[in-house]
């Protein structure tokens, strides 16, 4: 069964630094999106893109965020600056026919 | 805003009991519906959608009432296995593609 692939599993990094966040998508799906999760709360969405450009981005979505569809395959998260209010972690989801399907996740930790 | 609102849990149950599980959701443009599994420290894994007043599969049963913008999630002869916690979730414009909504989640566990 086709599954949604994410890099890496956990991520620690320093106050200030730049990550990114890796996802590859269900091969014939067009649809992508990033949610964060928390510790202890629930999901929320970060950012939606199709056909190479955001569709649509939340308030948690800064100047600090940015995601890109390098190639065919790979779709990226940054965080420019990272806060400690950052940790959390980060799913991908895509989507062909209406049922968005998660990736296993990346935990951030940002000491 | 648009919120999902769920029960707030824990329910802890004994193998073979029915447990339900209630949400309520303020899009009323919302036009599909689904009940995510999450399990510790892992990814929401989709359980059930719920297009119409109601889908079941096995046993689990979800019902929907678009009058009241209700949701319900019915597991029949609870298993170890069903421990998780359960999500309402929500397409923010109503179509699929959208992003989603999710509920804190109500957290079960299913006793020997």
């Amino acid at each position: 069964e086709p599954e949604v692939t994410q890099t890496p599993s956990h991520q620690v990094t320093q106050m200030g630094q730049e990550v990114i966040l890796r996802c590859v998508p269900i091969s014939n799906h067009l649809y992508f999106y990033w949610y964060r999760q928390i510790l202890g709360q629930k999901v929320e969405f970060l950012v939606s893109f199709y056909n190479n450009e955001i569709s649509e981005k939340s308030e948690i979505f800064d100047d600090q965020f940015s995601v890109e569809r390098p190639d065919g395959s790979n779709f990226t998260l940054k965080i420019r600056s990272t806060k400690l209010e950052d940790s959390a972690m980060y799913f991908c989801a895509s989507t062909g026919e209406g049922t968005q399907y998660f990736g296993p996740g990346t935990r951030l930790l940002v000491l | 805003r648009k919120e999902v609102e769920q029960d707030p849990g824990p329910f802890n149950v004994p193998e073979g009991a029915t447990v339900a599980f209630n949400c309520t959701y303020s899009n009323s443009a919302s036009q599909s519906f689904f009940w995510y599994r999450q399990d510790c420290r892992k990814e929401p894994k989709l359980l059930m959608s719920v297009y119409s007043s109601g889908n079941e599969d096995g046993r689990f049963t979800a019902q929907l009432n678009r009058a009241s913008q209700y949701i319900s999630l019915l597991i029949r002869d609870s298993k170890l296995s069903d421990s998780a916690t359960y999500l309402c979730v929500v397409p923010n414009y109503g179509g699929s593609q959208g992003n989603l909504i999710f509920g804190k989640g109500t957290k079960l566990s299913v006793k020997p």
